[in-house]
């Protein structure tokens, strides 16, 4: 239980188009998902908090119109990275908070984001 | 952003050996978490710690929530190749809705066969 899927896994793009990343919750229903992004060998930057029927909260720095989230429904969130350019490059990771476990977060596999 | 102290770094050991690793945070926290991280993949939960003093296993995986509360510890005995990977520590701070977490910076593992 508490699987998380992502898709896509990979995506290259163009600078200028968006790019839109799906993560669901397969096997429970998640009230809040949370967004991250990692750098080679660093540790997970929290992006944004995602709850389902309202608007995402966006940790300090991070531009939420240059990185839309929707949480339309119980294990459905998305992230759009809108006009992406080359340093929007990196690995995005959700996860999806589980109330079959405390609420702790489960991790989806994540996407690699490559803007050439 | 906040972040916690993970040492060691990295670590290079061969197998069969145990390996321990630490977190230490300037603030009381009241739930630590230790993830592992395969390449390219998202992090996997390992052990869960809700109460100061608690010592939890999963397998040949120890962690212990540190009576202070401010440090927590992770340690694998009889290490094997698929031990390899990133070991990350993580907070919470506060009880209730804010499920946010404050990250380690992560224990990259190497084991030789």
């Amino acid at each position: 239980g508490a699987v998380v899927s992502q898709h896509p896994s990979r995506v290259i793009c163009k600078s200028g188009t968006s790019v839109k990343i799906e993560c669901r919750s397969l096997d429970f229903q998640a009230t809040t998902m949370f967004w991250y992004r990692q750098f080679p060998k660093q540790s997970l930057m929290l992006m944004a908090t995602s709850n389902e029927g309202s608007k995402a909260t966006y940790e300090q720095g991070v531009e939420k119109d240059k990185f839309l989230i929707n949480h339309a429904s119980l294990t459905l969130s998305t992230l759009t990275v809108t006009s992406a350019h080359p340093e929007d490059s990196s690995f995005y990771i959700c996860s999806a908070a589980s109330g079959r476990v405390r609420n702790e977060q489960f991790f989806g596999p994540g996407t690699r984001l490559t803007v050439l | 952003g906040q972040q916690l102290n993970q040492s060691p770094q990295s670590m290079f050991i061969q197998e069969g050996e145990d390996v321990s690793m630490n977190c230490t945070s300037s603030s009381i926290f009241n739930t630590w978490l230790w993830y592992k991280q395969d390449p390219g993949e998202g992090p996997v939960l390992l052990i869960a710690l809700y109460k100061a003093g608690e010592l939890t296993s999963n397998g040949r995986l120890t962690a212990q929530f540190g009576i202070t509360r401010k440090d927590s510890f992770l340690n694998i005995s009889a290490s094997i190749p698929s031990d390899v990977g990133i070991y990350f520590c993580a907070g919470r701070i506060n009880a209730g809705n804010n499920r946010k977490l404050i990250w380690g910076l992560g224990t990259s593992l190497a084991v030789n066969p």
